[in-house]
C-alpha cells in the first residue's frame, strides 16, 4: 500500500506566474484535499474533490483551483502567485469523506514565491 | 461553526515526564476530533481519532486523549515522554455531517522534549 506522493518537494516561482502541483492519492483512496499551511500555523483547507468534482471549498480566491483524475490523483493549479502565496501545500487523501477513517497527508510542496 | 483552540504555543518536557497539550473545540453538533503530529520537513501523521464512540481513545506512540463533552475538551496525554516525541501537534476538528469533511486545524502546540 503506496502513501500519498506530492511532486515537486520544493518550487521557486517569481510574482504573477503560475504553478501547478500535483499529488498521488493513496491506493484504495477515492477523495483528495488540498490544504496550505503558511510558516507557524495550522493548515487551512483549500478545496477537496471526489469523482473528479470540486467538493467543497474554502476561503481562497478563485486563482487557486484544482482537477482530479480517474485514477483520484490531483493538482492543485494557483495563478497570479502572490508574495501570500509561499506556504507549505499539503495533500490528503480519504476514502470517501475521510470523517471516521481519517485522512492519510503527504509531506507537501514548499512554494516560495519571490 | 467549527473550530479548536490549542491553548499553548509551546510546551517544554523533560525526556521521561509526562506530556499535557490542552485542545478546546467548539462545536454546534457532535464533532470528530483528531490529533495529528507533524515532524520537520515530513508530512501530518494521524495519532488518534474520536468519533462518537468511547470518550478515552489511545493512539500511536504511547499518546491518548479523553473526550469531555462537559468542558468541549480533547486533551492529549502521554504518561511518558521521549525525545522522538518532538515535534509540532495539531488538534484537529471535522464537523458532524455535510458532503465536505474539511479538516479544521488548530494553530498548533511545539512540544520540546529535554534530555
Amino acid at each position: 500500500e503506496t502513501g500519498v506522493t506530492q511532486s515537486p518537494t520544493h518550487l521557486i516561482k517569481t510574482r504573477g506566474q503560475q504553478v501547478t502541483l500535483r499529488c498521488s492519492s493513496q491506493s484504495g483512496h477515492n477523495t483528495v484535499s488540498w490544504y496550505q499551511q503558511a510558516l507557524g500555523q495550522g493548515p487551512q483547507f483549500i478545496f477537496q474533490y471526489y469523482r473528479e468534482e470540486e467538493n467543497g471549498r474554502g476561503n481562497f480566491p478563485p486563482r487557486f483551483s484544482g482537477l482530479q483524475f480517474p485514477n483520484y490523483s490531483s493538482e492543485l493549479n494557483v495563478n497570479a502567485l502572490e508574495l501570500d502565496d509561499s506556504a507549505l501545500y499539503l495533500c490528503a487523501s480519504s476514502l470517501v469523506s475521510g470523517k471516521d477513517s481519517g485522512y492519510t497527508f503527504g509531506s507537501g510542496t514548499r512554494l516560495t514565491v519571490v | 461553526a467549527q473550530s479548536v483552540t490549542q491553548l499553548d504555543s509551546h510546551v517544554s518536557v523533560s525526556e521521561g515526564t509526562p506530556v499535557l497539550l490542552r485542545c478546546n473545540y467548539s462545536s454546534s453538533y457532535s464533532p470528530s476530533l483528531f490529533w495529528y503530529v507533524q515532524h520537520p520537513n515530513k508530512g501530518l501523521q494521524l495519532l488518534l481519532k474520536y468519533t462518537s464512540a468511547a470518550t478515552l481513545v489511545k493512539g500511536i506512540n504511547g499518546f491518548e486523549a479523553e473526550f469531555k463533552k462537559s468542558e468541549t475538551s480533547f486533551h492529549l496525554t502521554k504518561p511518558s515522554a521521549h525525545m522522538s516525541d518532538a515535534a509540532e501537534y495539531f488538534c484537529v476538528v471535522t464537523p458532524y455531517g455535510g458532503a465536505t469533511n474539511k479538516l479544521i486545524f488548530g494553530t498548533g502546540t511545539l512540544l520540546a522534549v529535554q534530555p
